[in-house]
């Protein structure tokens, strides 16, 4: 069965330094997304991305935060300076982008800013 | 109006009992209702959805009962069984953005 796959699964950085996370969305699907999820706390949505541009995003998303597709398989988030608060757990998702919205989430990368 | 508010926290049920959980929401453009499912260090994986024409949808043991004048949504466990114990999130979503507004989240815990 497809995945959504990520990578790295866990990331460790100094604060202020930039992090660039990887994910491989399902290889039909046409919308992506990034989500974070603070320890112990609900799944935030950060951004969808369909036809190579930002098609949402939330106050979360601030210029701190870029995302690429630098080719026909990957999507990328990248975080330039990060900070304290930035310590989550990051998911990639990808939809079909058809009237079936279900999205699929990938097991997520680890982020831990020191 | 953007929130989905989700209850209990956590739930603990006897193997074999029913765990029932609620969410609630403001927004009535919401379309669509998905139920993930979340082990530890695992990203959600979808379980059951539904969409405001129906009130209800079974799939195994499974069902979302949907009261669209309520604005309400539950998910019901029948059996429920050990390995069920995970986090369940639910969500909403509506037409024109892809975006989900999750729940808080209830950390499940089925007694053998």
């Amino acid at each position: 069965e497809p995945e959504v796959t990520q990578t790295p699964s866990h990331q460790v950085t100094q604060m202020g330094q930039e992090v660039i996370l990887r994910c491989v969305p399902i290889s039909n699907h046409l919308y992506f997304y990034w989500y974070r999820q603070i320890l112990g706390q609900k799944v935030e949505f950060l951004v969808s991305f369909y036809n190579n541009e930002i098609s949402e995003k939330s106050e979360i998303f601030d210029d701190q935060f870029s995302v690429e597709r630098p080719d026909g398989s990957n999507f990328t988030l990248k975080i330039r300076s990060t900070k304290l608060e930035d310590s989550a757990m990051y998911f990639c998702a990808s939809s079909e982008g058809t009237l079936q919205e279900t999205q699929y989430f990938g097991p997520g990368t680890r982020l831990l800013v020191l | 109006q953007q929130q989905v508010k989700q209850s209990p926290q956590s739930l603990i049920v006897q193997k074999g009992g029913i765990s029932i959980i609620n969410c609630a929401y403001e927004n009535t453009a919401f379309d669509y209702f998905p139920w993930y499912q979340q082990f530890p260090g695992k990203g959600p994986a979808l379980l059951i959805a539904i969409r405001p024409d129906v009130s209800e949808k079974k799939e195994g043991r499974f069902t979302i009962s949907f009261n669209k004048s309520a604005k309400q949504f539950s998910l019901h466990i029948m059996d429920s069984q050990p390995g069920d114990s995970a986090t369940y999130f639910c969500a909403a979503s509506r037409a024109g953005t892809y975006k989900y507004i999750f729940g808080t989240g209830t950390r499940l815990k089925v007694l053998a």
